[in-house]
């Protein structure tokens, strides 16, 4: 059973703040590694997509994986109250194979 | 780059009919698409991968005389709902598989609402 597990949260940060997201995967064998913001009503938008061991930053995001620890973590600098809503972590063995969605951690940044 | 669309965004149907849902790629090609449903306040849930030329693949419990699926070219896969019930109310969502190297990505498109009276 391929499983992404999530901080289902709520996870509350100050604006201006550092959040930061974790997810833990259980199949060896992932390649593709993402993290989709879903704001309430609304379909998931891609944030970051990372395939290899290490850091990769996209502005205020950094994403960073570690396949020996079968872990995946989001960080959102300088957060804004724009940036609450639900973090879904998923990950997959290749593109064309369907995503394993985490359950979503909602994160809510306080003004 | 990598946009999907869908469309209707939103329908209100009587239950008993049909209803199509169209997911495009609009500035890539995409072998593969997903559709996707998500009640409130739930996860998503994969209901069917979708592969241009040939037939979709179902998950378990996913009827598929209920909900047929078309992938036609590589830019429009289809959702049909059949017989609509007031159960299969719904937000549908697709997305799509864009290649670039050796690293595939999926992107989703905007949903439809699904109300079925």
């Amino acid at each position: 059973q391929k499983e992404v597990e999530q901080n289902s949260g709520p996870l509350s940060v100050p604006e201006g703040a550092i959040a930061s997201l974790n997810c833990t995967y259980s199949d060896r064998g992932s390649q593709s590694f993402f993290w989709y913001r879903q704001y309430s009503g609304k379909s998931p938008e891609l944030i970051m997509s990372i395939y290899s061991n290490g850091d990769k930053e996209d502005g205020r995001f950094t994403a960073q994986l570690n396949k020996a620890s079968q872990y995946v973590s989001l960080l959102i600098r300088d957060s804004q109250p724009s940036d609450s809503a639900t973090y879904l972590c998923a990950v997959t063995l290749s593109g064309n194979t369907p995503l394993v969605f985490g359950k979503g951690t909602r994160l809510s940044v306080i003004a | 780059g990598a946009v999907v669309s869908q469309h209707p965004s939103r329908v209100i149907c009587k239950s008993g009919t049909s209803v199509k849902i169209e997911c495009r790629s609009l500035d890539f090609q995409a072998t593969t698409m997903f559709w996707y449903r998500q009640f409130p306040k739930q996860s998503l849930m994969l209901m069917a991968t979708s592969n241009e030329g040939s037939k979709a693949t179902y998950e378990q419990g996913v009827e598929k005389d209920k909900f047929l699926i078309n992938h036609a070219s590589l830019t429009l896969s289809t959702l049909t709902v059949t017989s609509a019930h007031p159960e299969d109310s719904s937000f549908y969502i697709c997305s799509a598989s864009h290649s670039r190297g050796s690293t595939d990505t999926q992107y989703f498109g905007p949903g439809t609402r699904l109300t079925v009276l």
